[in-house]
C-alpha cells in the first residue's frame, strides 16, 4: 500500500537558521505533492505544490524540492522565525485521495 | 470574502448516537473534501464530493456517509457512534477535484467527543 512518511516527529532550530523537513513516500508516483502548515486547533494552511516535472519551487523564505527518483520531498524554510514553529504536513494525491503525512512539529528557538 | 465554514466548533455524544456536521465552502469552490485528524496524526481522508457527486471515498466504514447540496454545502453524517471517533473532523473546498492539483482551503474544523 501506498505509504508516506515525515521522519521527524519533532525539530528544533535555531531563530534564523534554515530548517528543512523531510518527506518520504513508497509505492507510487504522485504527479503533485503539498506542504502545508498546521497550527494547534486549526485546519491546515495551503503553502506549496510541486508537480513531478519541477525540481525546485520557492515562496518568499519557503523552497521545496521533489526528487522522484529518491521518492523524496525536502521543505526548507530560510532565516527561520519563532513564528514558524508549527507542525508542516506533507500530502500528496493516490488516484482519487489525498494521504497526508503525520506532520513535524517545528520549533524555532528565540 | 468568507473561508471555509464549519458547524458545530465542539459537539460531545455518547456512544451509539449520530451526528451531522456541515460545511460550507469558499464562494465559487464545487468541490468539497472531508478529513478525520485523531490528535498526533495527520489528517485521514473520509470523502470528496464534486457537482454533488461522490468523487472519492477513503478507508472509512459505511457508517460515515456524506452528500453534497445544490449551493455546494456538505453534510457528512457518522451512524452508532464509537469512542475511536473521537477527532477533529476537517472539511476542505477546492475550485475543481483533482486534489492533487489543486490549493485546498480547509476550515476551522469540528471537534468531536464521543463519551
Amino acid at each position: 500500500s501506498q505509504k508516506i512518511e515525515q521522519n521527524s516527529e519533532a525539530l528544533n532550530i535555531q531563530e534564523g537558521k534554515t530548517a528543512t523537513l523531510t518527506c518520504n513516500y513508497t509505492n507510487y508516483s504522485p504527479a503533485y505533492l503539498q506542504w502545508y502548515r498546521q497550527d494547534p486547533g486549526r485546519g491546515p494552511v495551503f503553502l506549496l505544490l510541486i508537480r513531478e516535472n519541477e525540481k525546485e519551487k520557492r515562496k518568499e523564505r519557503l523552497k521545496v524540492t521533489f526528487d522522484t527518483t529518491l521518492k523524496q520531498s525536502l521543505f526548507h524554510i530560510t532565516a527561520s522565525q519563532p513564528a514558524d514553529s508549527a507542525t508542516y504536513l506533507c500530502a500528496l494525491e493516490v488516484v482519487d485521495k489525498i494521504i497526508f503525512g503525520k506532520g513535524t512539529r517545528l520549533h524555532i528557538l528565540p | 470574502d468568507a473561508g471555509v465554514t464549519q458547524s458545530p466548533t465542539h459537539l460531545i455524544k455518547t456512544r451509539g448516537q449520530q451526528v451531522t456536521l456541515r460545511c460550507s465552502p469558499i464562494s465559487g469552490h464545487k468541490s468539497v473534501s472531508w478529513y478525520q485528524q485523531v490528535l498526533g496524526q495527520g489528517p485521514q481522508f473520509i470523502f470528496q464530493y464534486y457537482e454533488k457527486e461522490e468523487r472519492g471515498r477513503g478507508n472509512f466504514p459505511d457508517r460515515f456517509s456524506a452528500r453534497q447540496f445544490p449551493n455546494y454545502s456538505s453534510e457528512l453524517n457518522v451512524n452508532a457512534l464509537l469512542l475511536g471517533d473521537s477527532a477533529l473532523y476537517l472539511c476542505a473546498s477546492s475550485r475543481s477535484p483533482g486534489q492533487g492539483a489543486n490549493e485546498q482551503f480547509f476550515g476551522p474544523g469540528t471537534r468531536l467527543t464521543v463519551l
